[in-house]
């Protein structure tokens, strides 16, 4: 019943690494977003794919990039790491219709610390 | 611009007592409306969804939420709370420009005391 998955539960870096947290889905979704979640913020949209090699920003997307190479799969690259970076990372996979029919499924997210 | 309140930081109740979940809106039509749920550890569950037609929406593990539009809330209640419902709860509105991007309240921690 896999639909989202993170490569890492738990990641520790230090401040000015390339850091890159990827995301897969198997629902052969167009869409892919990636999210981060901080206390008292809820969850704020960073950059978004509607299909392979297309992106857009979202909301905060200062200090990150990201890569989709591949309908299944989003990278999420923080290009030199702050630690103001630290934060619960969260991806998922809308459909490209009106969510009213379909599903929005997250994946269990990262948490990141940089150190 | 479009917003999403969840005005209770942390809600503590009892098991088995009643409970019910703040979340107002700022939209200038009608929204769609969810409610999720994150259990620790574990990614975002959606409980449940508003559209359009009854007011009043049934959602997954007894809860269900009931959308006002003269008070611009979208409550979720349970009547009776479970041991496992302990988890951080958010509500959020679909984005006018693309009904897929969604807004999120920054969440309501619920502790459930034995």
């Amino acid at each position: 019943d896999v639909k989202v998955t993170q490569s890492s539960r738990y990641l520790v870096k230090r401040t000015g690494e390339k850091v890159f947290l990827e995301c897969v889905q198997d629902m052969d979704h167009e869409n892919m977003f990636w999210y981060r979640q901080d206390p008292g913020l809820g969850l704020r949209l960073i950059y978004f794919s509607y299909d392979v090699k297309m992106k857009e920003k979202g909301d905060i997307p200062e200090g990150y990039s990201v890569s989709r190479e591949k309908k299944e799969r989003f990278s999420l690259i923080l290009e030199s790491a702050s630690t103001n970076q630290t934060s619960m990372y969260l991806c998922a996979s809308p459909p490209l219709t009106s969510v009213s029919t379909d599903t929005q499924y997250f994946g269990p997210g990262t948490r990141l610390t940089v150190l | 611009a479009q917003s999403v309140t969840q005005p209770d930081i942390h809600i503590t109740v009892s098991e088995g007592a009643s409970l019910e979940l703040r979340c107002n809106y700022s939209y200038g039509a009608t929204p769609y409306l969810f409610w999720y749920v994150q259990s620790p550890g574990q990614g975002l569950q959606l409980l449940l969804k508003y559209f359009s037609g009854d007011t009043l929406v049934q959602g997954i593990k007894g809860f269900e939420a009931e959308f006002k539009r003269s008070q611009s809330s979208f409550n979720l209640r349970k009547p009776s709370v479970h041991w496992s419902d302990a988890a951080e709860y958010f509500c959020a509105v679909a984005r006018m420009d693309s009904s897929y991007k969604l807004i999120f309240g920054s969440g309501t921690r619920l502790l459930v005391r034995p």
